[in-house]
């Protein structure tokens, strides 16, 4: 059975600064996936990782996968406010998406 | 990309009533899916719907519960019956499009609230 770790599960960040969410899987998974949600929102597809090594790129946010160690991570370079949400990463197997717990995001001035 | 509208937005029930969601996308697609996220939690598979098949549900899950339709490529329900309380989540609809070298979206979900 599939099974996805997100962590950490809050991350408080300060404008500016770095900082890097952690998503393992526990089996061969097809893709991996993340989403970004806001309060009240639905999901916003963010990144879809393919392959080992990818890594795909758009604003502050870098994702990354590595099939081998089964872990993807999703780095925030130099935090600001609108990127306060609450992050996703979700792998797949056959068409199936199995979610991580998420992580609350929230960057302070 | 997909555009996937959802009816009702929101909904208040009392127990032991039954409410029916539906899931509209503006183009064909084969695999069609339900999740659920219930209040500060991550998100569940209840089950995938294809057309022109039974939909298959997840551990957890029954068909007894929550009935599903697949009548033609755009359009899908699900149905919540002999509500409780606990029932009380987002339920979201979702497509498949990463055979088109896209992704999973996301229907904008109804929240449903048991009393």
């Amino acid at each position: 059975e599939l099974k996805v770790e997100q962590n950490p599960l809050f991350l408080s960040m300060q404008e500016g600064k770095n900082y890097t969410i952690y998503c393992n899987y526990s089996t061969t998974s097809d893709r991996l996936y993340w989403y970004r949600q806001d309060p009240g929102k639905s999901l916003e597809s963010l990144f879809v990782l393919l392959s080992n090594g990818a890594v795909k790129q758009e604003g502050r946010l870098m994702a990354s996968l590595d099939t081998k160690a089964r872990l993807s991570t999703l780095h925030i370079t130099a935090a600001v406010h609108d990127l306060s949400a609450t992050y996703f990463c979700a792998a797949e197997y056959g068409n199936k998406l199995v979610f991580g717990a998420g992580t609350i995001l929230r960057v302070k001035s | 990309s997909a555009v996937i509208s959802q009816k009702p937005s929101r909904d208040i029930c009392q127990r032991g009533t039954s409410l029916t969601i539906q899931c509209q996308v503006d183009s064909q697609v084969t695999m069609m899916f339900w999740y659920r996220q219930q209040p500060g939690q991550s998100l569940t598979l209840i089950a995938t719907a294809n057309q022109g098949s039974e939909a298959t549900y997840e551990s957890g899950f029954v068909i007894d519960k929550f009935p599903i339709s697949r009548p033609n490529l755009t359009f899908s329900t699900l149905t919540v019956s002999n509500m409780s309380p606990e029932d009380s989540s987002i339920y979201l609809c979702s497509v498949d499009m990463v055979a088109l070298g896209d992704t999973q979206y996301f229907g904008p979900g109804t929240r449903l609230t048991v009393l």
